[in-house]
């Protein structure tokens, strides 16, 4: 069975940093590109991260200000949301999802086929 | 960045309905979407991805089209298992961004 599970979700004042990570099974987590996205709470789904198979390629919301970072490590199957100067305003579900398709892509082409698994998400809270 | 317009924002069903529901983009994307169905307390399920072409594994009364900029989900004879929350979104450029989702509800 294919499955993410996510962890690492905490409650972290302003300006803290926090690490999330996902957890893939069932697939071979090497030939996906992989996605972070927030559901922020009562409203809806907000795109986070990409990042391309080999891990070489990311892409980020404009609207991080370049504050988070995602990784991944191939030979644990496992993906990484490194989230630094945390604002109340990034509060949310934290899902991570598996491209439909696996293989190699460019640009705007590795969102073309959407998210096809997603975990059920770890929760974050900035307050004070 | 696109912005995707979904309407309704909740619509109220019976069993064996057709719900329609429907995602405006801002901009053109040609077939560039996808459709996820939420269930409480669940993660989002892909439906369908470029605009109609099935998920493996959903069932065939989920059908997508697309008319311009207009996109539309269909679910032929509502089942209990559909009331859930609908999520458009845009796959053509970035950032890849959602429609605001529709509620069915039960009637």
């Amino acid at each position: 069975e294919v499955q993410l599970v996510e962890f690492g979700g905490v409650v972290v004042q302003p300006g803290g940093s926090l690490r999330l990570s996902c957890a893939a099974s069932g697939f071979n987590f090497e030939d996906y590109t992989m996605y972070w996205v927030r559901q922020l709470p009562g409203k809806g789904l907000e795109w986070v991260s990409l990042i391309r198979w080999d891990g070489d390629t990311t892409y980020y919301a404009d609207s991080l200000e370049g504050r988070f970072t995602t990784s991944r490590d191939n030979s644990k199957k496992f993906l990484y949301l490194q989230m630094n100067s945390l604002r109340i305003e990034d509060t949310a579900l934290y899902h991570c999802a598996k491209a439909t398709r696996a293989g190699d892509c460019s640009g705007s082409r590795c969102l073309f086929y959407g998210m096809d698994v997603w975990g059920q998400g770890t929760t974050v809270t900035v307050s004070s | 960045d696109i912005q995707m317009t979904q309407s309704p924002s909740s619509v109220s069903a019976s069993v064996g309905d057709r719900v329609t529901i429907t995602c405006r983009a801002s901009q053109g994307i040609g077939t560039s979407l996808a459709w996820y169905q939420q269930r409480p307390g669940k993660a989002p399920k892909l439906l369908i991805y470029a605009a109609s072409s099935l998920q493996g594994g959903v069932p065939s009364r989920f059908s997508g089209s697309r008319s311009g900029t207009e996109f539309t989900l269909s679910i032929s004879s509502l089942q209990p298992e559909d009331f859930a929350t609908y999520f458009c979104q845009q796959t053509n450029s970035f950032p890849p961004t959602f429609g605001g989702g529709t509620k069915v509800e039960i009637k």
